[in-house]
């Protein structure tokens, strides 16, 4: 049971280029949701899925998609990244979509500089 | 006014004492109310979940909520060097599935 597994730990991108945080659970978990953490900002939302085939915009959502084929997987993607993407980016998980559960697993984090 | 409020620290005090990490909101909505831990460089781990006002204990840690004054508190007994961490507090309301996050307090427990 690996929890919630996020690929790559590091990435530097170039203005402009585009790529995909992974994000994979093996606990069988209806919600997932990904964050962006900034210096004094704490978390903030970017999307999360409360089931496979269904996502939703969260605060920050501009400038990233996801998708949720399988229930295992929620992959972000960064379509044109810029500088102000440089942030951690984390991945969480619950084992369901009700309004009551908070985010009880995330992953160890994907440190992304944009230059 | 910002949602969240949480004095980002840094607090240091002596294996062994009390520790007491706060937070202020001002949306009336929150009903569910969350302590997570963070260590540098990790991933964060939820530490307490309460609904609505009241206290919840689980081993060295109790968790707080006043409604009535928009706070809700961590307290941490006998602390030790391990509980060096950021503690961020968490907030839902009954309208979405979107978890609002305070900026953490770093805490350092001396050995």
């Amino acid at each position: 049971n690996a929890g919630v597994t996020q690929t790559p730990k590091f990435q530097v991108l170039k203005t402009g280029q585009s790529m995909t945080l992974q994000c994979a659970q093996d606990m069988n978990h209806e919600y997932m949701s990904w964050y962006r953490q900034d210096p004094g900002m704490g978390l903030r939302l970017i999307h999360y899925s409360v089931g496979a085939g269904i996502t939703d915009q969260g605060e920050v959502p501009n400038g990233y998609n996801v998708s949720r084929s399988t229930t295992e997987d929620f992959p972000l993607r960064l379509l044109s990244a810029a500088p102000s993407q440089t942030s951690v980016y984390f991945c969480a998980s619950s084992p369901r979509a009700g309004k009551e559960n908070t985010e009880a697993f995330f992953g160890q984090g994907t440190r992304l500089t944009v230059v | 006014q910002k949602e969240v409020e949480q004095d980002p620290g840094p607090l240091s005090v002596p294996e062994g004492a009390i520790v007491s990490l706060n937070c202020t909101y001002s949306n009336s909505a929150f009903q569910y109310f969350m302590w997570y831990r963070q260590y540098s460089r990790k991933g964060p781990e939820l530490l307490m979940y309460t609904y609505s006002s009241g206290n919840k204990e689980d081993g060295r840690f109790t968790a707080q909520v006043d409604k009535s004054s928009k706070y809700i508190s961590l307290f941490i007994r006998d602390s030790q060097p391990s509980d060096s961490a950021t503690y961020l507090c968490a907030f839902r309301n009954t309208g979405g599935f979107k978890t609002i996050f305070g900026a953490g307090t770093r805490l350092f427990v001396k050995a």
